[in-house]
């Protein structure tokens, strides 16, 4: 089955910094990554994703590219602001099959004012 | 966008009781929804896999007969925890997909934290 790793488990910046969260999955079959937000006592929330026929993806100040040989993809965030502190989610699905999203252990980001 | 609403947000109960959690798409119909449960600085878990009209998969190690999952509609899945033990105390999520979306994402309702005493 899928596994996904991801680095690092914490990461503090301060505000206006760039912060980039990396992550790495087993299955080559894989063909969706989408990365979710988590708040304290909320459940996730999709921020970004991208599918296994586009290398790079950007929203605002949101972006997260991909790279099928080395079986890793990365979420970058500009321009940091407090309120971007949470907890990031990778994950990575395997659609024609049931669709089970298999997450990453999550990465505390701490953005400092 | 697609909403997927959970009640209740919180809930508390004593040893050997059961409780039941709601997971319902708002604005979309989900023949299938998932159950993940969270411990505390942790990742999502993947408990079960719920599809309308037929029995839940559920996943390694996830106990069929302690979280019953029943999803009768195609905007509402179930999951009861049965004679809940402290252990069992942990954050519940459900989350569902619009097919109708196409390669559409996962959305997750806002989780269910339950606390047993």
């Amino acid at each position: 089955g899928e596994n996904v790793e991801q680095h690092p488990s914490t990461l503090s910046v301060q505000e206006g910094d760039s912060a980039v969260i990396k992550c790495t999955y087993s299955d080559s079959a894989s063909n969706y990554f989408p990365w979710y937000k988590q708040e304290l006592g909320k459940g996730p929330q999709l921020i970004i994703d991208i599918r296994s026929n586009v290398g790079e993806k950007k929203d605002q100040r949101i972006a997260v590219t991909l790279n099928k040989t080395a079986k890793h993809f990365s979420l970058h965030i500009t321009e940091t602001q407090p309120e971007d502190s949470a907890v990031y989610f990778c994950a990575a699905i395997l659609y024609n099959q049931g669709g089970k999203l298999i997450f990453g252990q999550g990465t505390e980001l701490s953005v400092k004012p | 966008g697609a909403v997927v609403s959970q009640h209740p947000s919180w809930v508390i109960c004593k040893s050997g009781t059961s409780v039941k959690i709601e997971c319902r798409s708002l604005d979309f119909q989900a023949t299938t929804m998932f159950w993940y449960r969270q411990f505390p600085k942790q990742s999502l878990m993947l408990m079960a896999t719920s599809n309308e009209g037929s029995k839940a998969t559920y996943e390694q190690g996830v106990e069929k007969d302690k979280f019953l999952i029943n999803h009768a509609s195609l905007t509402l899945s179930t999951l009861t925890v049965t004679s809940a033990h402290p252990e069992d105390s942990s954050f519940y999520i459900c989350s569902a997909r619009d097919p109708a979306g196409g390669f559409s994402p996962l959305h997750f309702g806002n989780g269910t934290r339950l606390t047993v005493t």
